[in-house]
């Protein structure tokens, strides 16, 4: 099973709620990965866990919070976003956080919209 | 810092023939890795193709082949008889490695259509 699993596909919420996004993998990777992707852009790193313990936050705003209560789940609570944070999230994963060859294995993501 | 340059926005081909889509890259980091990925609009991101900086031969997976020059810092993606399927964005990307971890870093992308 080389699957990462996002939760939900889409989510549209107002700038006043509190929403999560959940994902979940069961490769036994130890790295997990929080992106965010604007439209025609490319994806832009947001969070790093490694062995369940945060690594990397690249200065994101802290209406952002990430989660790990697992290894194999990793979670991004929402709150009081703005709509320019409407964007594709996407969740990966890798065997640890410099592992090779193929390293990286991508969630389908979920598009966020604030209204 | 390392960087990722991919020149061409766009990219047309007709159905069956071959196409080069270019990704040049910088960094100091003496081990790194190369990746290829497609994100059709649905927008998860597949993996294509991988290269590592010390692989003596140029990557292959099935249709894609990885023309890597270490000298001249380039890592262009080949994909041979293209498929209305293959259109999608196609994205080079470079994991470094730092004292705080590895890193993934894409380029900004080649839109490309396969035209039948």
């Amino acid at each position: 099973d080389t699957e990462v699993t996002q939760t939900p596909k889409h989510l549209v919420m107002g700038m006043t709620n509190k929403k999560s996004l959940k994902c979940e993998q069961h490769m036994g990777h130890r790295a997990m990965y929080w992106y965010k992707q604007k439209a025609k852009k490319p994806p832009e790193l947001m969070f790093v866990y490694s062995y369940e313990k945060l690594s990397i936050n690249e200065s994101v705003p802290s209406r952002f919070s990430p989660e790990c209560p697992n290894s194999s789940l990793l979670n991004l609570h929402l709150h009081a976003l703005q709509p320019e944070d409407s964007a594709l999230y996407l969740c990966a994963s890798s065997p640890d956080w410099a592992s090779v060859p193929t390293g990286w294995y991508f969630g389908p993501g979920t598009r966020l919209t604030v209204t | 810092a390392q960087k990722i340059t991919q020149t061409q926005p766009g990219m047309f081909v007709q159905e069956k023939e071959a196409v080069t889509l270019d990704c040049t890259y910088d960094t100091s980091d003496p081990s790194y890795g190369l990746f290829w990925y497609k994100q059709p609009s649905s927008g998860e991101m597949i993996f294509l193709i991988y290269q590592g900086s010390y692989d003596q031969q140029n990557a292959t997976e099935g249709r894609y082949s990885l023309n890597f020059q270490k000298a001249r810092k380039s890592a262009n993606l080949v994909i041979s008889a293209s498929q209305l399927g293959d259109s999608a964005m196609y994205f080079c990307a470079m994991r470094e490695t730092q004292t705080s971890g590895s890193r993934l870093t894409f380029g900004e992308g080649t839109q490309l259509t396969v035209n039948p």
